[in-house]
C-alpha cells in the first residue's frame, strides 16, 4: 500500500514570509510525528498526534510552529515569520498506534525547507 | 533527559568487510530501539527493532543486539555491498508518558567501495 507522503518536496521561501508542510500518512494510522532534521541538531522530535489530539507538543522550537491534524488523517505543519534557522528536513511518521513496545513508525521523504 | 550517541561518525570500508556501528544510550527505561536507514535526499526506513526485553534481532545480513542495562546497541552487517552505503540512525523510543516520540543518534555515514 502507499507509504507516507508529503507535499511540497522542497520549499524555498523568504524571510518573515509563513508556510505550510503537509503530511499524509498510511491509512488507518492514528500516530503521527512530526521531526526536524537539520546540519547541527540532527533529528529533533517536534509534535505527536493521537487521532487529532495531540498530546505532546514538547518539541516546538517557538509560537511560530504550530501543527493540526484533521479526520484522523492528514496533517498540516504550519511555521509563521520564518527565519533562516528555520532551514531544515521536516520528516514525517505514522504508525499503528496500538502497541508502544513495537509500534513502528514509518516515514515520508521529508519538505527541504530553505529560507532565504 | 535521553541522550543518544553514535560511533563512529564516518566509516568507510571495502567490499565484503563486516561491520559494526555502535550507539549509546543515557536513560535505560526504554520501549524499544530502533535501526533506520536513510538514503541521500530520502526519509528513514526502518531496519530493526528490538523490544526492550529483548536481546538481538536479525534481518539477512543485519543483526542487532541490545543491552539495555549498560545502555549499548550494536548493529552487525555482514559481507557488506557498495549498495549498503548510506547513512544509519540509531533511535530509541523512551518508557513512562513519552507517547512513543523517538530521540535519535547523529548517525553514522557508511561508505562501502568495491
Amino acid at each position: 500500500g502507499a507509504g507516507v507522503s508529503q507535499s511540497p518536496s522542497n520549499k524555498v521561501t523568504e524571510k518573515g514570509k509563513d508556510v505550510e508542510l503537509r503530511c499524509d500518512p498510511i491509512s488507518g494510522h492514528t500516530a503521527l510525528y512530526w521531526y526536524r532534521q537539520s546540519l547541527g541538531q540532527g533529528l529533533e522530535f517536534l509534535i505527536y498526534f493521537q487521532g487529532n489530539s495531540a498530546p505532546d507538543k514538547s518539541g516546538l522550537p517557538s509560537d511560530r510552529f504550530s501543527a493540526e491534524r484533521t479526520g484522523g488523517s492528514v496533517s498540516t505543519l504550519t511555521i509563521q515569520r520564518t527565519q533562516q534557522e528555520d532551514s531544515a528536513v521536516y520528516l514525517c511518521a505514522s504508525s499503528s498506534g496500538l502497541r508502544i513496545g513495537t509500534d513502528t513508525q514509518y516515514f515520508g521523504p521529508g519538505t527541504r525547507l530553505t529560507v532565504l | 533527559k535521553q541522550e543518544v550517541t553514535q560511533i563512529p561518525a564516518a566509516l568507510s570500508v571495502p567490499e565484503g568487510e563486516n561491520l559494526v556501528l555502535n550507539c549509546s544510550f543515557t536513560d535505560s527505561a526504554i520501549y524499544n530501539l530502533q535501526w533506520f536507514r536513510q538514503d541521500p535526499g530520502k526519509g528513514l526506513t526502518s531496519l530493526l527493532l528490538i523490544q526492550s526485553s529483548q536481546r538481538e534481532q536479525t534481518s539477512g545480513r543485519l543483526n542487532a543486539s541490545l543491552d539495555k542495562s549498560s545502555g549499548r546497541s550494536t548493529l552487525y552487517i555482514a559481507a557488506s555491498q557498495p549498495g549498503d552505503s548510506a547513512t544509519y540512525l540509531c533511535a530509541v523510543k523512551a518508557g513512562g508518558t513519552s507517547y512513543g516520540k523517538l530521540t535519535f543518534g547523529q548517525g553514522t555515514i557508511l561508505t562501502v567501495h568495491p
